[in-house]
């Protein structure tokens, strides 16, 4: 299986709070897992990656956390802020192409 | 260090026509992989060329090609265009060096067939 689930498809958080945006996938052959950020007009940004033998990593105020046996990833933005209203990508690479989660539409409100 | 660049930006065709788009990487990244994007499937691999070499290849038809330069350019091609062709093409590039895999996206070049 070469899908990559991505959940939710939109949401809304209120500044400063937390968001969170969840991600699956079946084959255990990926070996590397990023995530972007798009923003309209734009092309996709990479904003953090993940490897699958780490369970966490953390860049500011943007964190991966990987659970390899249940082979779910998750991207958490704290302090969620207005400037961080995108839409963000999850992905796993396969083979040395990326396969991409559907998008979440991210909507932080003042 | 300069991005990735597409040009054009932004192209108009009406159906059966062919269309090329062109994509410079960022300076000494050898990898070029194209996507498209569409708001009904998201983000689709195309191909992937590595050292003019096509390396992968995504399910898509024989219309769509590709190429690359010695100087790490890329080209890909869209032959009789169809409706459903309309979509944001984008090209990322890679450095391919001691594991390090990350792909860095250009803006795209927006196809529209009419």
């Amino acid at each position: 299986q070469q899908q990559v689930k991505q959940s939710p498809q939109s949401l809304i958080v209120q500044k400063g709070g937390i968001s969170i945006i969840n991600c699956a996938y079946e084959n255990t052959a990926f070996d590397y897992f990023p995530w972007y950020q798009q923003f309209p007009g734009k092309g996709p940004a990479l904003l953090i990656a993940i490897r699958p033998d780490v369970s966490e990593k953390k860049e500011g105020r943007f964190t991966i956390s990987f659970n390899k046996s249940a082979k779910q990833f998750s991207l958490h933005i704290m302090d969620s802020q207005p400037g961080d209203s995108a839409t963000y990508f999850c992905a796993a690479r396969s083979q040395g192409n990326l396969i991409f989660g559907k998008g979440t539409k991210l909507s932080v409100k003042p | 260090k300069a991005g990735v660049t597409q040009t054009p930006r932004y192209l108009i065709k009406t159906r059966g026509q062919q269309v090329t788009l062109s994509c410079s990487p960022i300076s000494g990244h050898r990898s070029v992989s194209w996507y498209q994007q569409t708001p009904g499937q998201g983000l689709q691999f195309l191909f992937e060329y590595f050292s003019e070499t096509q390396r992968n290849k995504g399910n898509f038809p024989g219309r769509f090609s590709g190429r690359q330069f010695s100087n790490s350019r890329s080209e890909m091609n869209v032959s009789t265009l169809e409706l459903g062709d309309s979509a944001l093409y984008l090209c990322a590039s890679s450095l391919e060096v001691a594991g390090v895999h990350e792909q860095f996206f250009g803006p795209g070049t927006r196809l529209t067939v009419l």
